[in-house]
């Protein structure tokens, strides 16, 4: 069944802790993302990475890091830096070309008590 | 930099009215546009795409026609029906920064009444 996995669908945590979030896909792509989505917000680029062992920061990667040890993962961690964690996080991913579409994940709705 | 403008909702509509949602955009280079469509808590699922001036994108009904002399890529539907209630994205890609993410409008939310 091929498509875009993250997990878990909702994850709760303490403040100060960091928490990883998982994104795992079997598209064969080669571009991954990282987006985050706020009400009324819209979606904000966090983090890409267009080839594996390389990422590039987004409009608002303070306070997360990511990594790409394989095509198939793109694993991101929210710091204890990241002022306002609370959110919906969406990894999409895409052939790497311009006027390809992105497909995205179910989405990992983060809160932080 | 770029950005994509859309109408903010909540928009209420009764079942089988036509539907626009306005989208316009600023690039620096030659984007694609592009429609999502978001139900609750799931993630985003592309709704029609278009690459190029002129081109018209359509699926499901909708349809958006990439307007480069107003930068605009509004998305209509004649006949909207109950199952259409959802929030809706436009964003863009450009050309000129690589393949580097999407940038999305903040979305209009769509109710659809029987």
């Amino acid at each position: 069944d091929g498509g875009i996995t993250q997990s878990p669908k909702y994850l709760f945590r303490k403040e100060g802790q960091n928490v990883t979030l998982s994104c795992e896909q079997n598209l064969n792509h080669d571009a991954m993302y990282w987006y985050r989505q706020d009400p009324g917000q819209g979606l904000r680029l966090i983090y890409y990475s267009q080839i594996v062992n390389d990422f590039q920061k987004g409009d608002i990667a303070e306070g997360y890091s990511v990594s790409r040890e394989k095509k198939e993962s793109f694993p991101l961690t929210v710091t204890s830096a990241q002022k306002n964690p609370t959110a919906f996080y969406l990894c999409a991913t895409s052939s790497g070309r311009l006027t390809d579409t992105q497909y995205f994940g179910p989405g990992t709705r983060l809160t932080v008590l | 930099g770029d950005s994509v403008t859309q109408m903010e909702g909540p928009v209420t509509l009764s079942e089988e009215a036509f539907l626009t949602i306005n989208c316009t955009y600023t690039a620096t280079g030659y984007p694609s546009l592009f429609w999502y469509v978001q139900y609750p808590g799931e993630g985003l699922q592309l709704l029609l795409k278009a690459t190029k001036a002129d081109d018209k994108g359509s699926n499901k009904g909708f349809e958006a026609t990439y307007r480069k002399e107003t930068t605009s890529f509004h998305l209509e539907k004649g006949s909207v029906q109950v199952s259409d209630s959802a929030v809706y994205f436009c964003a863009l890609s450009d050309t000129r920064g690589g393949a580097d993410g999407l940038t999305f409008g903040k979305g209009t939310h769509l109710i659809i009444q029987p």
